[in-house]
């Protein structure tokens, strides 16, 4: 079973941030959150990982709370194109279980 | 990153026969899995393809329904016997490194089985 809960949908105005939160209260110690984005059933996306601090690239920033059971995926600036289903995953034995995501839909 | 390739991408096939999916992979990588989306629905782990040794299966997943061949680090290989309308999906297989590493998808293949 997924080790994630996510809000089942979210809406963001263009050019805004998008903060799509995720709770994952019961990761161990050496679990690492990722997020995947998927867009019209292509394959997943990768965005971002993390373990316990702060993350950036290029494309988003993740936020993983100090006791790791919450974090935020933050894409600083959204366009349509960012309109997809996002999905927080905790890799756990090297696998990643897909719970059933955040559909974000941008709008102009 | 990894480039990974998956053929065929998309097949119509006749209930009761099996399709034989492919997936390489550009680089050496340490795990190989293969996951089924249902129409309107999230990816479901089927299993790991280990190189070498036998797949090991998630729950409600049995080797004689899919059958996982990975003989070298580059390529796995699934097939969905004796397909029925209900294996209609798209399977897509998964490539990554070691748990801190990135996981990469391919394109998927989609299946509709008449």
């Amino acid at each position: 079973d997924a080790k994630t809960t996510q809000p089942p949908s979210m809406d963001c105005a263009e050019g805004r941030a998008a903060n799509l939160p995720c709770n994952h209260s019961t990761i161990s110690g050496n679990e690492y959150v990722y997020w995947y984005r998927q867009i019209h059933s292509q394959g997943p996306q990768y965005i971002i990982h993390g373990l316990k601090n702060n993350e950036t690239n290029e494309m988003a920033s993740l936020i993983i709370t100090e006791d790791r059971k919450s974090s935020t995926l933050i894409l600083p600036h959204a366009t349509l194109r960012d309109t997809a289903v996002y999905y927080c995953i905790v890799r756990t034995g090297g696998k990643l279980i897909f719970g059933q995501g955040t559909e974000l839909s941008v709008k102009p | 990153s990894a480039v990974i390739s998956q053929k065929p991408s998309r097949d119509i096939c006749q209930r009761g026969t099996s399709l034989t999916i492919q997936c390489q992979v550009d680089s050496q990588v340490t795990m190989m899995f293969w996951y089924r989306q249902q129409p309107g629905q999230s990816l479901t782990l089927i299993a790991t393809a280990n190189q070498g040794s036998e797949a090991t299966y998630e729950s409600g997943f049995v080797i004689d329904k899919f059958p996982i061949s990975r003989p070298n680090l580059t390529f796995s290989t699934l097939t969905v016997s004796n397909m029925s309308p209900e294996d209609s999906s798209i399977y897509l297989c998964s490539a990554a490194g070691p748990s801190n590493t990135e996981a990469f998808f391919g394109q998927g293949t989609r299946l509709t089985v008449v």
